[in-house]
């Protein structure tokens, strides 16, 4: 079974407002966290990641919140911006032996 | 929800040697399978897009004489990396597109070439 959901496939939102893009995992032992966004015909391009240590990181427009407890991360992108639109994975790791990946959400920024 | 193995999950190996790595689509049917390549926080890699019945095709600059793809049936696709030398040490991941286009990622293969 999936350990890492992206339960929604698509997601669309206005140029300049915040897009969230949620990801759920069901292994309490992940200890890593990344986000990848991917183009057609591209390999997944590396975004952000997060230690399970921490519950959020920052690196400009997009922020990465982690709720252990909840076995949750969610992507921030603000302001999102057209250039962002593509498919965004999440993937967690157990102390990087294994990469489980959730199934992608696919963004579109309208401008 | 679709699965897609990978065996092994931790490879080692000589140096000179070959190491085949076997990516499975577990309840799908997949005509298209990924091969990628990750280093620690990097992108992933695309290496080559295997396809059923047919041909590898590699992406520019990744040895197809060096890193054989083989994708004999709908729900299986090898990666033989041959001759491995230590600077191919890395994280290979495969993926397979699922019939609503959706892709899904193998767990990935540690291989350690010494």
């Amino acid at each position: 079974d999936q350990q890492v959901k992206q339960n929604s496939p698509s997601l669309s939102v206005q140029e300049g407002r915040i897009s969230i893009l949620n990801c759920d995992y069901t292994n309490s032992m992940f200890d890593y966290f990344l986000w990848y966004k991917k183009y057609p015909a591209e390999g997944p391009t590396f975004l952000i990641s997060i230690s399970s240590i921490k519950d959020k990181n920052e690196d400009g427009r997009f922020t990465v919140f982690l709720n252990k407890s909840a076995k949750h991360l969610s992507l921030h992108i603000v302001p999102s911006q057209p250039g962002d639109s593509a498919v965004y994975f999440c993937a967690a790791s157990n102390t990087g032996n294994q990469f489980y990946f959730g199934t992608g959400t696919s963004l579109t920024v309208i401008p | 929800g679709a699965v897609v193995s990978q065996h092994p999950s931790w490879v080692i190996c000589k140096s000179g040697t070959s190491v085949k790595i076997e990516c499975r689509s577990l309840d799908f049917q997949a005509t298209t399978m990924f091969w990628y390549r990750q280093f620690p926080k990097q992108s992933l890699m695309l290496m080559a897009t295997s396809n059923e019945g047919s041909k590898a095709t590699y992406e520019q600059g990744v040895e197809k004489d060096k890193f054989l793809i083989n994708h004999a049936s709908l729900t299986l696709s090898t990666l033989t990396v041959t001759s491995a030398h230590p600077e191919d040490s890395s994280f290979y991941i495969c993926s397979a597109i699922g019939g609503m286009n959706e892709q899904f990622f193998g767990p990935g293969t540690r291989l350690t070439v010494l």
